[in-house]
C-alpha cells in the first residue's frame, strides 16, 4: 500500500488550524493507520492509532479521521512545540507496512 | 523508564556487512513483537524487518529480503538485525521500535511507542 501525503510542507503561525491529509493507494483493512511527529533528531513518536484514536498522553488538539483510503489529521490550534514532520503508516494485519513522505509543518 | 538502544553502526563499504543490536530495557521485552525501521537522510520512514514475540514470525521489506536477517535473544532482552550485501541505498538511520502498542486493554500490532535513538549506517566507498 502506497501512502501519499499533502501537501509537502504547510506554512502556519501558532494559533492556526493545521489540516494534513493521507491518501492510500488501496483501502486500509480496519482503518489500521497511524500518525507519528518527528522533531529533527528524534525518533517519530505515536500520535494517533486506528485512524482517530489519540496515544498515551496525546493532547486532544490532535484529531485524526477518514476511513478507506483518505485520511486526515488536524492539529486544531498549532502550539510552538507542534511545528515538526508528521508522516502517516498503514498497519494491515500482515507486513508490508509503509509510510508516507511526510508532511513539515513550519512557522510563518 | 522505557529504554532502547541500537549500536553497531558505523561506514562500511558496498558489499560489506554489519551486525545492528538493540538492548531493551524498561519493559517486558519478550511480551512485545518488535520492527526494524530506517530512515533515509532527509526522506521518510521505511518499515525493514518485523519479528515476532518467539521469532517464529518474520517478515522483510522487499527492498532488504535475502540480504537482511532479523532475531532476538528474549533471554538477554535483545534485538538484532545481520546486514550483508550492503548497498549505498542502504543508507540511514535505523530504528529498533516496538511493534505492539496496547491502549484501553486493547493491543495493536505493527505500530509503536517505543523507539531507539537510531544508529547510522553509511554504506560508501
Amino acid at each position: 500500500i502506497v501512502l501519499t501525503q499533502s501537501p509537502g510542507t504547510l506554512s502556519l503561525s501558532p494559533g492556526e488550524r493545521a489540516t494534513l491529509s493521507c491518501r492510500a493507494s488501496q483501502s486500509v483493512t480496519s482503518d489500521k493507520l497511524a500518525w507519528y511527529q518527528q522533531k529533527p533528531g528524534q525518533a517519530p513518536r505515536l500520535l494517533i492509532y486506528g485512524a482517530s484514536s489519540r496515544a498515551t498522553d496525546i493532547p486532544d488538539r490532535f484529531i485524526g479521521t477518514g476511513s478507506g483510503t483518505d485520511f486526515s489529521l488536524t492539529i486544531s490550534r498549532l502550539e510552538p512545540e507542534d511545528f515538526a514532520v508528521y508522516y502517516c503508516q498503514q498497519y494491515v494485519p500482515s507486513p508490508p507496512w509503509t509510510f508516507g513522505q511526510g508532511t513539515r509543518v513550519e512557522i510563518k | 523508564e522505557v529504554h532502547l538502544v541500537e549500536s553497531g553502526g558505523g561506514l562500511v563499504q558496498p558489499g560489506g556487512s554489519l551486525r545492528l543490536s538493540c538492548a531493551a530495557s524498561g519493559f517486558t521485552f519478550r511480551n512485545f513483537e518488535m520492527n526494524w525501521v530506517r530512515q533515509a537522510p532527509g526522506k521518510g520512514p521505511e518499515w525493514v524487518s518485523y519479528i515476532s514475540t518467539t521469532g517464529t514470525s518474520i517478515y522483510y521489506a522487499d527492498s532488504v529480503k535475502g540480504r537482511f536477517t532479523i532475531s532476538r535473544d528474549n533471554g538477554r532482552n535483545s534485538l538484532y538485525l545481520q546486514m550483508n550485501s550492503l548497498r549505498a541505498e542502504d543508507t540511514a538511520i535505523y530504528y529498533c521500535a516496538s511493534a505492539r502498542y496496547c491502549n484501553g486493554g486493547q493491543c495493536y500490532v505493527g505500530i509503536g511507542d517505543y523507539w531507539g535513538q537510531g544508529t547510522l549506517v553509511t554504506v560508501s566507498s
